[in-house]
């Protein structure tokens, strides 16, 4: 079945310091890809959508400047948390939708941020 | 707004034991509902859904019916194994198939042998 690829799994870092995570569809194209956010005993929260080619579209009260999302390609997008402090410390996550007949949306493994 | 309310874990059940993870939702619009699995170290991956009222979604044991009356979405399975250890996450989505979803909080489930 199709994959999706997150990396790192796992960062720690100095605050002040810029994270990139990097989520890979590995045997599809995909135009569209999401990030989440989790904190603990919390739901899953959608940060922004990932659009190949064209501007990220943030959901409410995320900080575009901070959370910077690149789709450069069909099979790559990008997020950065720049200038990262304690409070960005989550869980991550990003998933890609495939279209087509059998439409549906795969996830990566999540990264697990901690800002120091 | 969109919002799931899932049943608060964890939930540890003995191998055979009844499953039932509650989930319950509000919705602008009419919309369609999922749970997703996560094991141990792997992305979450779809287990079942159900896209209008008194479908039921069943997958490897596990069934959910799409109830509109209670808006309720409420996880099943008649006898569980420990493969099925893993957090349970109950979503929707609303306005066509660009699975923009709105996640509940996850119900981690562990079943001892």
């Amino acid at each position: 079945g199709a994959v999706v690829s997150q990396h790192p799994s796992r960062v720690i870092c100095k605050s002040g310091t810029s994270v990139k995570i990097e989520c890979r569809s590995l045997d599809f194209q995909a135009t569209t890809m999401f990030w989440y956010r989790q904190f603990p005993k919390q739901s899953l929260m959608l940060m922004a959508t990932s659009n190949e080619g064209s501007k990220a579209t943030y959901e409410q009260g995320v900080e575009k400047d901070k959370f910077l999302i690149n789709h450069a390609s069909l099979t790559l997008s990008t997020l950065t948390v720049t200038s990262a402090h304690p409070e960005d410390s989550s869980f991550y996550i990003c998933s890609a939708y495939k279209e087509g007949q059998n439409e549906k949306l795969f996830f990566g493994s999540g990264t697990q941020l901690s800002v120091l | 707004g969109n919002s799931v309310t899932q049943m608060e874990g964890p939930v540890t059940l003995s191998e055979e034991a009844f499953l039932t993870i509650n989930c319950t939702y509000t919705a602008t619009g009419y919309p369609s509902l999922f749970w997703y699995v996560q094991y141990p170290g792997e992305g979450l991956q779809l287990l079942l859904k159900a896209t209008k009222a008194d479908d039921k979604g069943s997958n490897k044991g596990f069934e959910a019916t799409y109830r509109k009356e209670t808006t309720s979405f409420h996880l099943e399975k008649g006898s569980v194994q420990v493969s099925d250890s893993a957090v349970y996450f109950c979503a929707l989505s609303v306005g066509g198939s660009n699975y923009k979803l709105t996640f509940g909080k996850g119900t981690l489930l562990t079943v001892n042998p």
